[in-house]
């Protein structure tokens, strides 16, 4: 059971919008720390897609953003396409563990 | 040109011992903080341990007691000491940097991971 909960899969066809949502608690997401967002295509480390909630790193696409309130957090993928087939990962810190948190990871497939 | 390159993992029975090192290029080890990450196979992504630029470190519950974090600035190189190893901590391990923003911050380059799998 990860402390940061994500949906195990999510899906759409090429071109259109999907979100996956990344739900904490008030010893992580809910108490300020910032939330972000890893692709992880199969057989390959970890890339960072989304770092402090919103911000893209250089080379990551327009099409990659994120989004936080409260207690929980989003990322959203625009314009599908089938390089984004992968598993996404929300990561926080949790003050009550004093380290690091994950989600348990969100499959994307698209159709 | 920011590189982090693990090595050290094997087969290894229960309640054996193994350290992994992550070998850093592009920029000094030291004056970062460091994290190890593992995924078991078929799973997501647990954070294992850090260590920060102060020397302080911090272990999840999973770990804690058994694995120990270190770095040797002389070789710009972090290791984790496995000791009293479980099926359980069969995973791939990553050496991970973490970005400059404090103990919350993103993890910004990663190594291609190491296999570690305990079995008898």
């Amino acid at each position: 059971q990860s402390v940061l909960t994500q949906p195990p899969s999510v899906s759409g066809a090429p071109g259109q919008r999907v979100t996956i949502s990344c739900t904490g608690s008030s010893s992580n997401i809910g108490a300020g720390y910032d939330v972000h967002w890893y692709q992880q295509l199969p057989g390959t480390a970890p890339k960072l897609l989304i770092y402090g909630n919103s911000n893209r790193p250089s080379g990551v696409p327009y099409r990659f953003s994120g989004f936080k309130s409260g207690t929980s957090a989003s990322l959203a993928i625009t314009g599908l396409q089938a390089e984004d087939e992968a598993d996404y990962y929300c990561q926080s810190y949790d003050s009550s563990l004093s380290g690091s948190v994950f989600g348990g990871g969100t499959k994307l497939t698209v159709l | 040109e920011v590189q982090l390159v693990e090595s050290g993992g094997g087969l290894i029975l229960p309640g054996g011992s193994l350290r992994l090192s992550c070998a850093a290029s592009g920029f000094t080890v030291s004056n970062n903080y460091m994290s190890w990450v593992r995924q078991a196979p078929g799973k997501g992504l647990e954070w294992v341990s850090v260590i920060y630029s102060g020397g302080s470190t911090y272990y999840s519950d999973s770990v804690k007691g058994r694995f120990t974090i270190s770095r040797d600035n002389s070789k710009n190189t972090l290791y984790l000491q496995m000791n009293s190893l479980r099926a359980e901590d069969t995973a791939v391990y990553f050496c991970a940097r973490v970005g400059p923003c404090g103990a919350d911050c993103y993890l910004d380059y990663w190594g291609q991971g190491s296999l570690v799998t305990v079995s008898s």
